[in-house]
């Protein structure tokens, strides 16, 4: 079963406008972490913004926030005023620890194009 | 956080041949990874790098095609064998810092 789950291939929206792209999440640890990353074609992997499984408030990063839904194992990233420099693949990625050691689990990716 | 430096950017190789890619962190960390993005998809781990001791690899991926190196805190190299174009993917290097992972820039191989 997918651990993380995107259901957005792609996703357009017009300059300065906010977009929400979706993730979904599974796992049976208490303890456990949430980023998106942002990876332009150039293919570098760009830190977004974490949630950790007990932060009661739902994390910002500037024009990114996560709403992070706990009960439903959801952890929406939130862009808001939206520009053209966005335009890029979006992954959602799990933190988890197996066998005492730190996994990153990625989504399969949004890819997100801000039209002019 | 970390800066992590990977090298080449790209290549092209021909089919059968070798590449070596190379990560440097500014910092020294127990636990580098690397990953193998082929086009169009998500990041899939490849193996875990310690210092002094075998890397770990994740099921699908043996040592004898994806040769690993640690030899101390700041460096670790990822060998992709005897290529063929099915390997021709974006590999990236990470290490983790407190909550957050860093990558690499990410070496585009291209097998012809």
């Amino acid at each position: 079963a997918q651990k993380i789950t995107q259901t957005q291939p792609g996703m357009f929206v017009q300059e300065k406008e906010a977009v929400t792209l979706d993730c979904t999440y599974d796992t049976s640890d208490q303890s456990y972490g949430l980023f998106w990353y942002k990876q332009p074609s150039s293919g570098e992997m760009i830190f977004l913004i974490y949630q950790g499984s007990y932060d009661e408030q739902n994390a910002t990063e500037g024009r990114y926030s996560l709403n992070f839904q706990k009960a439903r194992k959801s952890a929406n990233l939130v862009i808001s005023a939206s520009q053209l420099g966005d335009s890029a693949m979006y992954f959602c990625a799990m933190r988890e620890v197996t066998s005492g050691t730190y996994k990153y689990i990625f989504g399969t990716g949004t890819r997100l194009k801000v039209l002019a | 956080s970390a800066v992590i430096s990977q090298k080449p950017s790209r290549d092209i190789c021909q089919r059968g041949t070798s590449l070596t890619i190379q990560c440097q962190v500014d910092s020294q960390v127990t636990m580098m990874f690397w990953y193998r993005q082929q086009p169009g998809q998500s990041l899939t781990l490849i193996a875990t790098a310690n210092q002094g001791s075998e890397a770990t690899y994740e099921s699908g991926f043996v040592i004898d095609k994806f040769p690993i190196s640690r030899p101390n805190l700041t460096f670790s190299t990822l060998t992709v064998s005897n290529m063929s174009p099915e390997d021709s993917s974006i590999y990236l290097c990470s290490v983790y810092v407190n909550t957050e992972a860093f990558f690499g820039q990410g070496t585009r191989l291209t097998v012809v």
